[in-house]
């Protein structure tokens, strides 16, 4: 049961280059999202997803695009990559909440550490 | 728009001493909260969740209580050890929408 899978680990990036990072799951889950974690700033939502077909922004969606056309995956696109995007890149997913059943809690990656020089 | 605050940002305690880490969130609209640890350069660990119906859980000798009315989560660890040194994070998971909002952290220093 390999959970939530990110890939790559690390990542250099030139200014302006595009990159895709990958996130699988395999827990069935329908919420999946990606975060990004900076010192100072804490972990900021980018987008998120509740289910195949279905994508949403978070607080700083700007320069990324994401897209759902499965379940099991949630890859997050930077489109012309700036060294402001250098970061660790979290991807999380868990079931979705619905009222009057349980409450369920978060699963995260690994991380992508990614620079932009 | 849904805040979450931790205080204090950062604690250092000598090996042995009961502490509390705090968690405040804006909305007490949600679906539940959780508390994670993450180590330097790691991902993060789940610790407890606790439900919008629940007041605590416990797991060891993690406690967490959880107040919504008053926007208040705690976070009780008892005869803390070094190896519980890392950031300890909460996360609240709003009914609107379902977003998940991350606290900034507080970082645990347990000394020997």
């Amino acid at each position: 049961n390999a959970g939530v899978t990110q890939t790559p680990k690390f990542q250099v990036l030139k200014t302006g280059q595009s990159m895709t990072l990958q996130c699988a799951q395999d827990m069935n889950h329908e919420y999946m999202s990606w975060y990004r974690q900076d010192p100072g700033m804490g972990l900021r939502l980018i987008h998120y997803s509740v289910g195949a077909g279905i994508t949403d922004q978070g607080e700083v969606p700007n320069g990324y695009n994401v897209s759902r056309s499965t379940t099991e995956d949630f890859p997050l696109r930077l489109l012309s990559a700036a060294p402001s995007q250098t970061s660790v890149y979290f991807c999380a997913s868990s079931l979705k909440s619905r009222w009057g059943s349980s409450n369920y809690g978060y699963t995260f990656g690994s991380g992508t550490r990614l620079t932009v020089v | 728009k849904q805040e979450v605050t931790q205080i204090p940002a950062a604690l250092s305690v000598p090996e042995g001493e009961n502490l509390v880490l705090n968690c405040s969130f804006t909305d007490s609209a949600i679906y539940n909260l959780q508390w994670f640890r993450q180590d330097p350069g790691k991902g993060l660990t789940s610790l407890l969740l606790i439900q919008s119906s629940q007041r605590e859980q416990t797991s060891g000798r993690l406690n967490a209580s959880l107040d919504k009315s008053s926007g208040r989560s705690t976070l009780y660890i008892a005869a803390s050890q070094p190896g519980d040194s890392a950031t300890y994070l909460c996360a609240v998971r709003g009914t609107s929408y379902d977003k998940v909002i991350f606290g900034p952290g507080t970082s645990l220093s347990v000394i020997p």
